[in-house]
């Protein structure tokens, strides 16, 4: 089947300006992932889904960052006002587990460049 | 707090030679640990972890993994490399005890084969 798709590939955007990073998971899985890779950086964890759970927050940089996932499937991530430290590329993974302390290793999509000018 | 340390930014490694990329992990409970590698132009791809029994895991590609609790590493081996191996590989630590699905990565290692 199809994997973890994401849209647009690419973002470019100026800054203070609001965009949307889409995300689709693995038909069934359960859990959802976004990530942010900055040139040169590692992996930075920003949110995690878990079926009808609350989702884990914990690493959204600032209240600028929001996610949502609809109907236990597609997710979007919303950067408002735009600053060019959030220029990146965002990686969203997704997991077909259900339980909590799974081993469930995670699919990731090809990621979407977000450029803020 | 769990933490994921790659000490190499960098490994360089000649084709046929073994290769070692360095992990160490810090939890507070009993770790679930991953290797996962970035391929140029590519997506992450999942190459093996570690739940629990025996310390050497072997995964994708020829590749395996040492988890070692008293130094608290896991550090990505493979025999024989290819030039082919070359790619980003990143370490990954998912705590147990608190559960969830958080997962904390390292900040990744280069690996350049040179034929």
């Amino acid at each position: 089947g199809a994997g973890v798709s994401q849209s647009p590939s690419n973002k470019v955007t100026e800054k203070g300006k609001d965009v949307e990073l889409r995300c689709d998971p693995i038909s069934g899985h359960t859990a959802l992932y976004w990530y942010r890779q900055s040139l040169g950086q590692g992996l930075e964890f920003l949110i995690y889904f878990q079926g009808n759970s609350a989702p884990d927050k914990s690493g959204l940089p600032s209240d600028r960052f929001s996610a949502e996932r609809t109907g236990g499937s597609v997710s979007t991530l919303t950067i408002q006002r735009t600053q060019q430290e959030d220029s990146a590329v965002y990686l969203c993974a997704s997991s077909p587990s259900g339980s909590q302390g799974s081993t469930d290793t995670q699919y990731f999509g090809p990621g979407t460049r977000l450029t803020v000018l | 707090a769990q933490s994921v340390a790659q000490p190499e930014d960098q490994v360089n490694v000649a084709e046929g030679n073994p290769l070692t990329v360095k992990c160490t992990y810090s939890v507070s409970g009993n770790p679930y640990l991953f290797w996962y590698v970035q391929y140029p132009n590519r997506g992450l791809q999942f190459l093996l972890k570690y739940i629990t029994g025996d310390n050497l895991v072997k995964g994708s590609y020829g590749f395996e993994a040492e988890f070692n609790k008293s130094q608290t590493s896991f550090h990505l081996k493979k025999p024989s490399a290819l030039v082919s191996d070359s790619a980003l590989y990143f370490c990954a630590v998912r705590d147990l005890r608190t559960g969830g699905f958080k997962t904390i990565f390292g900040a990744g290692t280069r690996l350049f084969v040179k034929a």
